[in-house]
């Protein structure tokens, strides 16, 4: 399969613990964006790599959330101090470099988080 | 004001018939414009992009209204395996795109 890969795909976890999110995304594709999703609500961004580099980050992403692309290949997602608040489906999606207009992102098959 | 609406729905409809709903976005500066399709518990996947002369893919027919800043999405002769949230999504700038909650289509036998 050479899609955008997450694990886990379903987390459980206490609240106040922390837990980490891996994404894979597709082999050449340069941009690597992480959203959430709640029950009922459209994806929503948090944020989003060029190669290594975290270039925005959305204002829901707290203090608690942590975001890494190291090598610019995979990247995690760290939320510390797990609030159940925090309960969402975690997607990744990435992008191949801009060219021209297309600019389709290709999405992961998500992380479900529940925190109790 | 959310930046994008939808309509929920859901919207019931017969194999066969046509169905169609719309989104309305908030940010006039908005570029471009995509329906992706949801099914349930899984991933978004893009449907299809927006251009502003509207355009089909199939059954599919998209239309972007700049001026009134909506967006329409008309299925014609429905299937069974249309059923599925749609979402409507604006890209502001270059890498944020910003979703709608979802319309939510059942196309019954």
């Amino acid at each position: 399969d050479t899609g955008v890969s997450q694990d886990p795909r379903h987390k459980i976890t206490k609240r106040g613990q922390n837990v980490t999110f891996r994404c894979d995304p597709i082999s050449e594709h340069n941009r690597l964006y992480w959203y959430r999703q709640t029950l009922g609500q459209g994806p929503e961004f948090l944020t989003y790599f060029q190669n290594e580099a975290q270039l925005e980050k959305s204002r829901l992403l707290s203090d608690r959330f942590s975001a890494e692309r190291p090598k610019g290949s995979f990247s995690t997602l760290e939320i510390q101090r797990t609030e159940q608040g925090d309960s969402a489906m975690y997607l990744c999606a990435s992008r191949q470099p801009l060219a021209g207009t297309y600019n389709e992102q290709f999405f992961g098959p998500g992380t479900r988080l529940t925190v109790l | 004001r959310k930046e994008v609406e939808q309509d929920p729905g859901p919207f019931n409809v017969p194999e066969g018939a046509t169905v169609a709903f719309n989104c309305t976005y908030s940010n006039s500066a908005s570029q471009s414009f995509f329906w992706y399709r949801q099914d349930c518990r899984k991933e978004p996947k893009l449907l299809m992009s927006v251009y502003s002369s509207g355009n089909e893919d199939g059954r599919f027919t998209a239309q972007l209204n700049r001026a009134s800043q909506y967006i329409s999405l008309l299925i014609r002769d429905s299937k069974l395996s249309d059923s599925a949230t749609y979402l409507c999504v604006v890209n502001l700038n270059d890498y944020k795109l910003s979703f709608g909650a979802g319309t939510t289509v059942t196309v019954r036998a």
